[in-house]
């Protein structure tokens, strides 16, 4: 069985550029979820998605946005991109509501120069 | 504010020894913990919960513990082994609906050397 696949895995953007990153999750999985993590910070909750609609959003300004599609994938929007947005962006996915134990993807790594 | 602390960012022990990473919290509604490690250049695996009703919870090498009155918990590995290092993030997550998101720690990087 697949796990949680994401695109792509490195990117190099310049400040004021928009960005999109791509996620799927397991087979099975209605919920998916994003977080940054930031040179030396630990995993920062960035949004959650179930059953295509936003449940929950972490304090990030609303320049990040995304999307959850029928098929449960997921899109990361980035605008009016700034230095300190270059991260390791991580998706993960969980079976329920209750996300006891989340299966997170390999992330995207964005560099914003 | 950093609601889940880590403050050891790294760790070194011998192998076979005891690896004891340490986790503090600040959010009293926390109601479920858990331990994720993560290899350079993967995503975070699970590893180990516990939920608040338990102090002790263990699974094979690994043990968490629980101390809800001085809003700690641990991880033990035992034995150590050189495949064991990673970097280990601690996660805490509150009661219902629209705020079960996991918060997590900064992370510590455990490195297991023969």
């Amino acid at each position: 069985e697949a796990g949680v696949t994401q695109s792509p895995t490195h990117l190099i953007k310049t400040r004021g550029q928009q960005v999109t990153l791509r996620c799927s999750p397991i087979s099975g999985h209605t919920s998916v979820y994003w977080y940054q993590q930031a040179l030396g910070l630990g995993l920062q909750f960035l949004l959650w998605y179930d059953e295509g609609e936003e449940r929950n959003r972490g304090n990030f300004p609303p320049r990040f946005s995304g999307r959850q599609f029928p098929n449960y994938s997921s899109e990361l929007n980035v605008n009016a991109l700034e230095l300190e947005d270059s991260a390791l962006y991580l998706c993960a996915s969980s079976s329920d509501r209750i996300n006891e134990k989340l299966f997170f993807g390999s992330g995207t790594q964005l560099s914003v120069l | 504010d950093q609601q889940v602390k880590q403050n050891s960012p790294s760790l070194s022990v011998q192998e076979g020894r005891i690896s004891i990473l340490n986790c503090d919290y600040t959010n009293s509604m926390f109601d479920y913990f858990l331990w994720y490690k993560k290899y350079p250049a993967e995503g975070p695996t699970f590893l180990i919960s516990i939920s608040s009703i338990k102090d002790k919870n263990e699974d094979g090498r690994f043990t968490v513990f629980l101390n809800k009155s001085a809003k700690h918990l641990s991880l033990h590995i035992v034995p150590s082994q050189p495949g064991d290092s990673a970097v280990y993030f601690c996660a805490a997550k509150a009661g219902g609906y629209n705020t079960d998101k996991l918060i997590f720690g900064t992370g510590t990087r455990l490195q297991v050397f023969p």
